[in-house]
């Protein structure tokens, strides 16, 4: 089945410091990604889609300068979290379709963000 | 808007039981496609079953089946014979259209079996 990879699986940094998160469609083109946020015991929240060759499109609230993404290619998204602060620590996690607008969505395993 | 709701924040079954979990959703697209996932703690997200708004049947995969019921907007799943790897959060999902044509996910607020021996 589609495979994604998000790396890294959990990071430490301190405050004012940037982190990057990688995702990967390992064996399919994925024009599409899609970057959600979860805090403990929540459900996950939409940031933005990530579309290839085009700017993201973020969700209300999100904002863009603070987490910058980018999608060079069909088989990787990047998920840049400027200025990390304590308040962005949580679970980040990116999904990507492998084809049809109604198949299920491939979640990467997530990434644990922590500031301090 | 489109919305997700799944009402049981909780839910603890007996090994070897059958579960329900509900969830309810609002759209007024004439097409639409629902989701589950189970998130173990470790933190990633399987797929469990789909089922499409023009589907007659409800959709089956194993253990889990869905009581899709269209006119009542709901899509509760059923697992059957529970085993303690079902522990776990349980996630409804919806998609929504997007600008550019694409279609996202969105969420309910999750549903957290506990599987008794």
């Amino acid at each position: 089945g589609a495979v994604v990879s998000q790396h890294p699986s959990w990071v430490i940094c301190k405050s004012g410091t940037s982190v990057k998160i990688e995702c990967r469609s390992l064996d399919f083109q994925a024009t599409t990604m899609f970057w959600y946020r979860q805090f403990p015991k929540q459900s996950l929240m939409l940031m933005a889609t990530s579309n290839e060759g085009s700017k993201a499109t973020y969700e209300q609230g999100v904002e863009k300068d603070k987490f910058l993404i980018n999608h060079a290619s069909l088989t990787l998204s990047t998920l840049t979290v400027t200025s990390a602060h304590p308040e962005d620590s949580s679970f980040y996690i990116c999904s990507a379709r492998d084809h049809l607008e109604y198949s299920p969505l491939h979640f990467g395993n997530g990434t644990r963000l922590t500031v301090t | 808007a489109q919305k997700i709701t799944q009402t049981q924040p909780g839910m603890f079954v007996q090994e070897k039981e059958a579960v329900t979990l509900d969830c309810t959703y609002d759209t007024s697209d004439q097409s639409y496609g629902l989701f589950w996932y189970k998130q173990p703690s470790s933190g990633e997200m399987i797929f469990l079953i789909y089922q499409g708004s023009y589907d007659e049947q409800n959709a089956t995969e194993g253990r889990y089946s869905l009581n899709f019921q269209k006119a009542r907007k709901s899509t509760n799943l059923v697992i059957s014979a529970s085993q303690l790897g079902d522990s776990a959060m349980y996630f409804c999902a919806m998609n929504q259209a997007g600008p550019g044509g694409y279609n996202k996910l969105i969420f309910g607020a999750g549903t957290r079996l506990a599987v008794h021996p």
